[in-house]
């Protein structure tokens, strides 16, 4: 079945600090790729998305390309701010059959002005 | 606006009580989920509709039910609520068709239940 691997957190960075965060998944078919982000006490909100392999997404100055032959879709931000602090989540899908999403487990975000 | 909401925010039971939390959607979207969210485990389906009178288990749906009798609402019952189901529940919806813009999924607030 499909699945998500996010890399464990938490992660630390200082302020204006490069930022990546891996994700890999495990997917048949050709799923949407996304990155959700959760502040602390709210729910999810989309990020990002990429719907086809090499798509990039972008947001808010952060990326993600959507690496078929890696099976991957890492975020990147070239300088973080402390508001960018929160929980950020890779997640697979829809596909044929299944229109709900396939999480990762999620990476906690800390950045310390 | 087109909104999602949740309620309670917040509840405390006790074992063995049912619990009924709510999800209201004003996006009109056809497809309705259930996620719990736990520690080192992301968001699990529990479950999910894609229609009036419709309604799927996830992967984790053991002790949880719904029922979809309109669109715009899919509460989640637990039966006899167990310390296991103590978590954060997130209600979500989407479009049913539009592969082309990704089917973006839009998540509610979310309700922290404790169970004693």
């Amino acid at each position: 079945g499909n699945s998500v691997t996010q890399m464990e957190g938490p992660v630390t960075l200082s302020e204006e600090a490069f930022l990546t965060i891996n994700c890999t998944y495990t997917a048949t078919g050709y799923p949407s790729l996304f990155w959700y982000v959760q502040y602390p006490g709210e729910g999810l909100q989309l990020l990002l998305k990429a719907t086809k392999a090499d798509d990039k997404g972008s947001n808010k100055g952060f990326e993600a390309t959507y690496r078929k032959e890696t099976t991957s879709f890492h975020l990147e931000k070239g300088s973080v701010q402390v508001s960018d602090s929160a929980v950020y989540f890779c997640a697979l899908g829809p596909d044929t059959g299944r229109r709900a999403l396939t999480f990762g487990s999620g990476t906690r975000l800390q950045v310390q002005p | 606006d087109a909104e999602i909401t949740q309620s309670p925010r917040h509840k405390i039971t006790e074992t063995g009580r049912q619990v009924t939390l709510a999800c209201h959607q004003t996006w009109n979207h056809n497809n309705m989920f259930w996620y719990r969210q736990d520690l080192g485990h992301g968001l699990r389906l529990i479950h999910y509709s894609y229609g009036v009178q419709d309604t799927n288990k996830g992967e984790v749906s053991d002790g949880y039910s719904v029922s979809r009798s309109n669109t715009e609402d899919l509460p989640l019952t637990l039966e006899s609520a167990a310390s296991s189901q103590t978590s954060v529940y997130f209600c979500a919806s989407s479009e049913a068709s539009g592969r082309a813009r990704g089917n973006e999924q839009f998540f509610g607030p979310g309700t922290r239940l404790t169970v004693l």
